[in-house]
């Protein structure tokens, strides 16, 4: 089993949709999980971090599930500007950050 | 402005030669990482850093060598042993190490020939 799976897509939604990714992680020792967005060859930028009790910014929703290990991430009222790769990414114990193979969103007018 | 930079761009090698990727930051964040991304592919983590004078080799350290001789500075080294160098390259910067967020470089696309 792959440390961080992610469903690559395309998902493909028309703008104002509302869309979520989930991603599941192997290691149950894992502590910290983050969302990141990458543009087409460009470098993946943090979006959010994801705490024990879900958190939110703006549009933007992420939610923690340790028992069943997946994160999610729910997209409101999607814009243009929205359509990206979106990367999973969770610590593998202290040594260092795991990242998913990233789902690509393509959002259309 | 804070951030990382990585330098050049484009860079365009023949086969057999040594390559030097340059990445800077002054965010002051004690831990360095150089990762490789290839079509397709998530993130493989190829050597990091946590301080000065220190590094760790990644998933896939072969025909990579780094030094980190300075805080700021992590540069990369692609040797000719590197079977598959042709990828971008990313580096990035966290706080300390593990549990942080790491941010990342514009990245060097490497092309060899």
């Amino acid at each position: 089993r792959k440390e961080v799976e992610q469903d690559p897509g395309p998902f493909n939604v028309p703008e104002g949709a509302t869309v979520a990714f989930n991603c599941t992680y192997s290691n149950s020792a894992s502590q910290s999980f983050f969302w990141y967005r990458q543009d087409c060859r460009k470098e993946p930028k943090l979006l959010m971090s994801v705490y024990s009790s879900g958190n939110e910014d703006g549009r933007f929703t992420a939610q923690l599930n340790r028992a069943s290990q997946y994160i999610s991430l729910l997209i409101r009222d999607s814009k243009l500007s929205d359509s990206a790769t979106y990367l999973c990414v969770v610590n593998a114990g202290f040594q260092k950050l795991v990242f998913g193979t990233g789902t690509r969103l393509l959002v259309s007018p | 402005d804070g951030g990382i930079t990585q330098s050049p761009k484009y860079l365009f090698r023949k086969e057999g030669q040594n390559v030097t990727l340059s990445c800077e930051q002054n965010l002051n964040h004690d831990a360095m990482y150089w990762y490789r991304q290839d079509p397709g592919q998530g993130l493989r983590l190829i050597y990091y850093s946590q301080i000065v004078n220190d590094f760790q080799k990644g998933d896939i350290a072969e025909g990579y060598s780094v030094s980190r001789e300075k805080k700021e500075s992590f540069p990369l080294t692609v040797t000719s042993a590197q079977k598959n160098p042709t990828a971008f390259y990313l580096c990035a910067s966290s706080m300390g190490q593990g549990a942080y967020e790491q941010y990342f470089g514009p990245g060097t696309r490497l092309t060899v020939t």
